[in-house]
């Protein structure tokens, strides 16, 4: 499969606690970008990695979200004291490249639920 | 502040005859469009894009209209076919200095009626 992978698809947590959601993109893409939807609302962008480095993580809500892709290619969105309103599907979608124009290519997302 | 809207949340339409779907945005900056659709439990799949050099960019069923004086876009399916059935976002991105991230609508659910 050379796809977007996202794992887990499925994520329940309690207030409070620390989670890691993990995106393996298409292989040979560079650019990788973390999204969250919330029900009835279009994909919002949170962060944007050309290879190892967060080119604009001007997204990311607040400081308990953080996210690395060490090596280029899996990346790991961590959300630290996790709240009820961060329940959504986070989808990560990676690209050829950031600097050229092109589709992304979407995973299937992880619906994380916070209760 | 939502700068891509799509005000139909939902459409119906009769297998055969054509769809059309809206999306405007208020940023003059973005200058690449596109349209996503997405089945439940699925990411978004890409389905057609356009440059603003561009008014018009046709895929088979698939046609897709700018008009930046306006700032609108449409896509439209012709002849809908029951797996049509889905939601679609238009998405819009403002230059590759920003990395090309997108910004989503809230999308438009098609139900095509067979």
């Amino acid at each position: 499969g050379a796809g977007v992978s996202q794992t887990p698809s499925n994520k329940v947590t309690e207030k409070g606690k620390y989670v890691e959601l993990r995106c393996d993109p298409i292989s040979g893409h560079t650019a990788l970008y973390w999204y969250r939807q919330s029900l009835g609302q279009g994909p919002e962008f949170l962060i944007y990695f050309q290879g190892t480095g967060a080119a604009d993580d001007s997204g990311l809500p607040n400081d308990r979200f953080f996210a690395v892709r060490p090596e280029g290619s899996v990346s790991t969105l961590k959300i630290q004291r996790t709240e009820r309103g961060d329940s959504a599907v986070y989808l990560c979608a990676s690209s050829v490249s950031g600097r050229a124009r092109g589709e992304q290519f979407f995973g299937p997302g992880t619906r994380l639920t916070v209760l | 502040d939502q700068q891509v809207k799509q005000n139909s949340p939902s459409l119906s339409v009769q297998e055969g005859r054509i769809s059309i779907l809206n999306c405007d945005y208020t940023n003059s900056m973005f200058d690449y469009f596109l349209w996503y659709k997405k089945y439940p439990a699925e990411g978004p799949t890409f389905l057609i894009s356009i440059s603003s050099i561009k008014d018009k960019n046709e895929d088979g069923r698939f046609t897709v209209f700018l008009n930046k004086s306006a700032k609108h876009l449409s896509l439209h399916i012709v002849p809908s076919q029951p797996g049509d059935s889905a939601v679609y976002f238009c998405a819009a991105s403002a230059g590759l200095n920003t990395g090309n991230q997108f910004y989503f609508g809230t999308g438009t659910s098609l139900t095509v009626i067979p």
